[in-house]
């Protein structure tokens, strides 16, 4: 079985520039969920995605979208990145719709705004 | 709105020692209550998750309690060990608010 895994380890941006993130799901996973982690709090939820649509958000602006893919893999985008944006992204995966179900947290992604 | 607030922030004692880490949150509508350990800039791992149902779980020299009429939680570790270090995470998931949230966190560290 394998786990959930995400790309890039680590990334550097300046601020303005755009990223995108990327994860996949544990296997036999359908649902994907994502969190921003800043320096010494805890994670908080961005939004989730079941079946290739958003289903829950965070308190967290447009600028932050993503998509999930037919494989049930996943992205998080973050557009016109602000110095705030630096932190640690998760993703969870999970079985089924919802935030009931178990989800199961990637290594994550260090995002460095400049 | 749920709050989760952990405590201590910091804990440092040395090998063997048995320790009490504290988790409260306002809102005890709450689903389920999870403990997660964080390795330095690393993901979670869940340790232990425990249904609106259960009072306690255990797992080795783990366990985790819930008392939701007092909106509180406590992870209990025996005989630490150096391997323990990292930081605690503890998460609630409330019918009210509909998704995790966390606390802000324990960092332990065990001394040998």
């Amino acid at each position: 079985e394998t786990g959930v895994t995400q790309s890039p380890t680590h990334l550097i941006k300046t601020r303005g520039q755009q990223v995108t993130l990327r994860c996949s799901s544990q296997s036999g996973h359908n649902t994907v969920s994502w969190y921003q982690q800043a320096l010494g709090q805890g994670p908080q939820f961005i939004f989730q995605y079941y079946r290739e649509e958003e289903n829950g958000r965070g308190n967290f602006p447009p600028r932050f979208s993503g998509l999930q893919f037919p494989n049930y893999s996943s992205e998080l985008n973050v557009n016109a990145l602000e110095l705030d944006d630096s932190a640690l992204y998760l993703c969870a995966s999970s079985l089924g719709a919802g935030p009931y179900n178990e989800q199961f947290f990637g290594p994550g992604t260090r995002l460095t705004v400049l | 709105k749920q709050e989760v607030t952990q405590i201590p922030a910091a804990l440092s004692v040395p090998e063997g020692e048995n320790l009490v880490l504290n988790c409260s949150f306002t809102d005890s509508a709450i689903y389920n209550l999870q403990w997660f350990r964080q390795d330095p800039g690393k993901g979670l791992t869940s340790l232990l998750l425990i249904q609106s149902s259960q009072r306690e779980q255990t797992s080795g020299r783990l366990n985790a309690s819930l008392d939701k009429s007092s909106g509180r939680s406590t992870l209990y570790i025996a005989a630490s060990q150096p391997g323990d270090s990292a930081t605690y995470l503890c998460a609630s998931l409330s019918y009210n608010t509909d998704k995790l949230i966390f606390g802000t966190g324990t960092r332990l560290q065990v001394f040998p």
